[in-house]
């Protein structure tokens, strides 16, 4: 498969727990994001990385949230302290370095913090 | 930042019509605007998209158009099909400094028999 992954799939965790999520980008691109989506909704930015350097973050992005590419390849996403509100499915998407790079997006982790 | 409107937010069309989903924009130098099709429990797939110097593109039954001076976009879905019922999103993307897509709210499609 030569698409987006991320790894797990669904993610059940008690509220004050911390998990971290991962994402695995077609790997010709270099540019990787992190979406947020609730039921209902549509995907929220919450961050993204150019290679490894994280170029923009959300103030979605709370400081119990953290995320790196270290190798400019697979990125985590980790968060600290979970809370109920963080129930999401949280959506990986890679695109190339173009400015209107196409973005293909990753099956997704469901988080549920109870 | 960037704020996408999207309307209806349901919409439900006999097999064989046509169904057009609306977006309005409000940043101007947003560039590029791609439709994502999201069946339940899965991604968003990729099914359309249009670049700020053209004005209309249509691949098969799907068609986008975009009115850069009124800032909105419409996605056209000809001789609909029960395999087109998802939640269609739009979204807008502005290159060169806040390369992020912003999405609208989504649209539900029922195509009925």
């Amino acid at each position: 498969d030569t698409g987006v992954s991320q790894d797990p799939r669904h993610k059940i965790t008690k509220r004050g727990q911390n998990v971290t999520f991962r994402c695995d980008p077609i790997s010709e691109h270099n540019r990787l994001y992190w979406y947020r989506q609730t039921l209902g909704q549509g995907p929220e930015f919450l961050t993204y990385f150019q290679n490894e350097a994280q170029l923009e973050k959300s103030r979605l992005l709370s400081d119990r949230f953290s995320a790196e590419r270290p190798k400019g390849s697979f990125s985590t996403l980790e968060i600290q302290r979970t809370e109920q509100g963080d129930s999401a499915m949280y959506l990986c998407a890679s695109s190339l370095l173009r400015d209107w790079g196409e973005q293909f997006f990753g099956p997704g982790t469901r988080l549920t913090v109870l | 930042g960037e704020n996408v409107e999207q309307h209806p937010s349901t919409l439900s069309v006999q097999e064989g019509d046509s169904a057009v989903i609306k977006c309005t924009y409000s940043d101007s130098a947003s560039n590029y605007f791609p439709w994502y099709k999201q069946e339940l429990g899965k991604r968003p797939q990729l099914i359309i998209d249009i670049r700020s110097n053209v004005g209309e593109k249509k691949d098969q039954r799907i068609a986008v158009t975009l009115n850069k001076t009124a800032k909105h976009f419409s996605l056209h879905i000809t001789e609909t099909q029960p395999e087109d019922s998802a939640v269609y999103f739009c979204a807008a993307f502005k290159g060169g400094g806040g390369n992020k897509l912003t999405f609208g709210t989504g649209t539900q499609l029922k195509v009925e028999l």
